[in-house]
């Protein structure tokens, strides 16, 4: 049974840092993994997929990584701005295409 | 395109009555979920259709929650009868196929169970 951890819990920074949010997963036969935002009495939104033959994925001050291996991926947001302000959760997708969540990290940037 | 549409948005229910979600996914999304996400929690899987069949609804607690989906497009997603427990908000989802395409939420249906 996919497990799926992420650390930290919460996270507050001031405006301008660099970002890690991290991802375990505890089987290792995914498809793919998403990351996703959401944001306060809303949806999830999808910010980046990563197809278990790739190593990484970029879009704008996004990064995702996956080791696939060892179970893990990281999410990289540089140079942060308030308005990146959310929950951020990650799903690996395995079995049946099943998206398994993480409990998330909840981001606050300070302006 | 328009995106996945679901209603109530918002429902405020006595424990032990009945409700029911409807969930419009986006056009020709073969695959279908439904989540729920208790606050603070990330959304659990309560389960999957693939056109009109059940993919999977190992999570589902099928003494009071049904869920089905006709012509394989609408769905619904009903409680009969609610706890206090499921206070939660259910998340629809969909997704062109299986191949790991990407999913798209709707913005959820808010239940309160008082």
């Amino acid at each position: 049974k996919q497990e799926v951890t992420q650390i930290p819990a919460a996270l507050s920074v001031p405006e301008g840092e660099n970002l890690v949010l991290n991802c375990s997963f505890t089987d290792s036969a995914i498809y793919n993994l998403q990351w996703f935002r959401q944001d306060p009495g809303k949806g999830l939104t999808s910010l980046l997929l990563i197809q278990s033959s790739q190593r990484e994925q970029t879009s704008g001050r996004l990064n995702a990584s996956l080791d696939k291996s060892s179970g893990r991926s990281t999410l990289y947001i540089a140079a942060s701005q308030p308005g990146d302000s959310a929950t951020y959760l990650c799903a690996p997708a395995s079995g049946t295409y099943k998206y398994i969540f993480g409990t998330g990290t909840r981001l606050k940037v300070l302006a | 395109e328009a995106g996945v549409a679901q209603s109530p948005r918002y429902k405020i229910i006595e424990k032990r009555q009945s409700v029911a979600f409807w969930c419009n996914p986006i056009s020709g999304h073969a695959t279908l979920y439904w989540y729920q996400q208790i606050l603070g929690q990330g959304p659990k899987l309560l389960i999957q259709f693939q056109n009109n069949g059940v993919v999977d609804d190992s999570q589902l607690p099928k003494d009071r929650f049904s869920a089905e989906r006709l012509k394989g497009v609408d769905s619904t997603l009903k409680i009969q009868p609610a706890k206090l427990e499921d206070s939660a908000v259910y998340l629809c989802a969909s997704s062109p196929d299986t191949s790991g395409n990407t999913i798209y939420f709707g913005e959820g249906s808010w239940l309160t169970v008082v």
